[in-house]
């Protein structure tokens, strides 16, 4: 497995915009996955999407994927104070179950 | 229960002293991880369990650390005579077997280990 690097490290935004974060990685990937943290409900699993997928939707949640330029992008439409959280990408590939998380994009959405 | 559950939900210990986490993993799930993820810091994975196969500790940072895991059930880390920078959140994760890589993961809450 490899790791995936968050970007930005950090974002504030208000309640009703759109919070945009991108994921880059280095080798082939099977799939990409993204994953939300925050202090009350630990790590949640959000949406995958595969190698051969370009774009994919899960309510308010955009999920974009270019393997050409490995890299991958989620983004939050019309965000909420409940959407602050750590954000991370996995990208998995090349065998392997576990996954490996950078240091993730920390959301702040306030009111 | 319905999700992954961990205990306990914090622990504070001495140095020198040995700890014991559980994770009891979502019914049916043939798989499950441990994940060490240090203050600020991201995922560090430790130990992954699937079925009766020989579990993979490559990520085990030293011999203080073990793992067991009974069937399909619940699974304990022992970490012994611990030192300050095993100070984290120690996160446990089940999954249905592995599906080419595109199974979810589901975590508990983690256990937050602070060692004095």
């Amino acid at each position: 497995s490899q790791q995936g690097e968050e970007d930005p490290q950090a974002l504030s935004i208000q309640e009703g915009e759109n919070a945009t974060m991108n994921c880059s990685y280095k080798t082939s990937i099977n799939n990409l996955q993204w994953y939300r943290q925050n202090s009350g409900r630990g790590l949640v699993h959000l949406i995958l999407i595969r190698s051969n997928e370009r774009e994919k939707h899960s309510g308010r949640l955009r999920v974009t994927l270019d393997t050409s330029k490995k890299s991958s992008s989620l983004l939050i439409t019309a965000s909420r104070a409940a959407d602050t959280a750590s954000y991370f990408c996995a990208p998995r590939g090349g065998g392997g179950n576990k996954l490996t998380f950078g240091t993730g994009t920390q959301l702040k959405v306030e009111l | 229960g319905a999700g992954v559950s961990q205990s306990p939900s914090n622990k504070v210990t001495e140095k020198g002293k040995d700890v014991e986490l559980r994770c009891d993993p979502i019914s049916g799930h043939t798989a499950l991880y441990w994940y060490r993820q240090r203050l600020g810091q991201g995922l560090e994975f430790l130990i992954y369990f699937q079925g009766n196969s020989a579990p993979d500790k490559s990520g085990l940072p030293s011999d203080r650390f073990s793992a067991e895991r009974t069937g399909e059930s619940v699974s304990t880390l022992t970490i012994q005579r611990t030192q300050q920078e095993d100070s984290a959140v120690y996160l446990c994760a089940s999954s249905l077997a592995s599906r080419g890589q595109q199974e979810t993961q589901y975590f508990g809450p983690g256990t937050r280990l602070l060692v004095l």
